[in-house]
């Protein structure tokens, strides 16, 4: 099973709908999570980081099911300007010397007007 | 805040060439990461360095890569000699090291392509 995987659709979805995606991991003693955007031809930066309560950032919201061991992000009343790759991002380690995190290799997501 | 910078942005190569990429991480922060984005693999972590010491390159491919930091404000990766297989995106990325919950914040990135 790889660290990280995710659906890479890509995901089309007409404006102002909700879409939602996972992400699961391998590592059940992963301590942080985020998710990252990335559009086309430029560097990912981070969207939002992903709390054990869940949380929301406007449009955005992010869950963790620990026992499952997936997150997942909702985008509600979606815009044609979330279309980008959206990556999970998880970190295994809670500190310390080693902390590289791990990527996903995305999902696409195409919001067509 | 200038943000992390990268150069050059793009390099075009021969096979066999040597290739340095250099990275200048935002004032401050002491974690310094490089990571390879392709199609095929997405972003994988090749080394991270904390206080300019690499902690971990086990994903670097092969000894035809190297990277060093020098001091806390300069970082290169070194490719000697450059493979076709080599062309890819490649990443810096920074963040405080007193908070591995704390983000990353990339690089634009150098587009590299060996012919």
């Amino acid at each position: 099973r790889k660290e990280v995987e995710q659906d890479p659709g890509p995901f089309n979805v007409p404006e102002g709908a909700t879409v939602a995606f996972n992400c699961t991991y391998s590592n059940s003693a992963s301590q942080s999570f985020f998710w990252y955007r990335q559009d086309c031809r430029k560097e990912p930066k981070l969207l939002m980081s992903v709390y054990s309560s869940g949380n929301e950032d406007g449009r955005f919201t992010a869950q963790l099911n620990r026992a499952s061991q997936y997150i997942s992000l909702l985008i509600r009343d979606s815009k044609l300007s979330d279309s980008a790759t959206y990556l999970c991002v998880v970190n295994p380690f809670s500190g310390g010397g080693a902390d590289g995190l791990t990527f996903g290799k995305g999902t696409h997501l195409i919001i067509q007007p | 805040d200038a943000g992390v910078i990268q150069s050059p942005r793009h390099e075009v190569t021969e096979m066999g060439q040597e290739v340095t990429l250099r990275c200048k991480p935002i004032s401050g922060h002491n974690s310094l990461f490089w990571y390879r984005q392709t199609m095929m693999r997405g972003l994988e972590l090749l080394i991270y360095f904390n206080n300019n010491v690499p902690i971990d390159d086990s994903g670097m491919p092969e000894d035809r890569f190297s990277a060093k930091m020098p001091n806390a404000s300069f970082s290169t990766l070194k490719i000697q000699p450059s493979e076709p297989r080599d062309s890819a995106v490649y990443f810096c990325a920074s963040r405080p090291r007193t908070d591995p919950r704390s983000p990353l914040h990339f690089g634009n990135g150098t587009r590299l392509t060996v012919t």
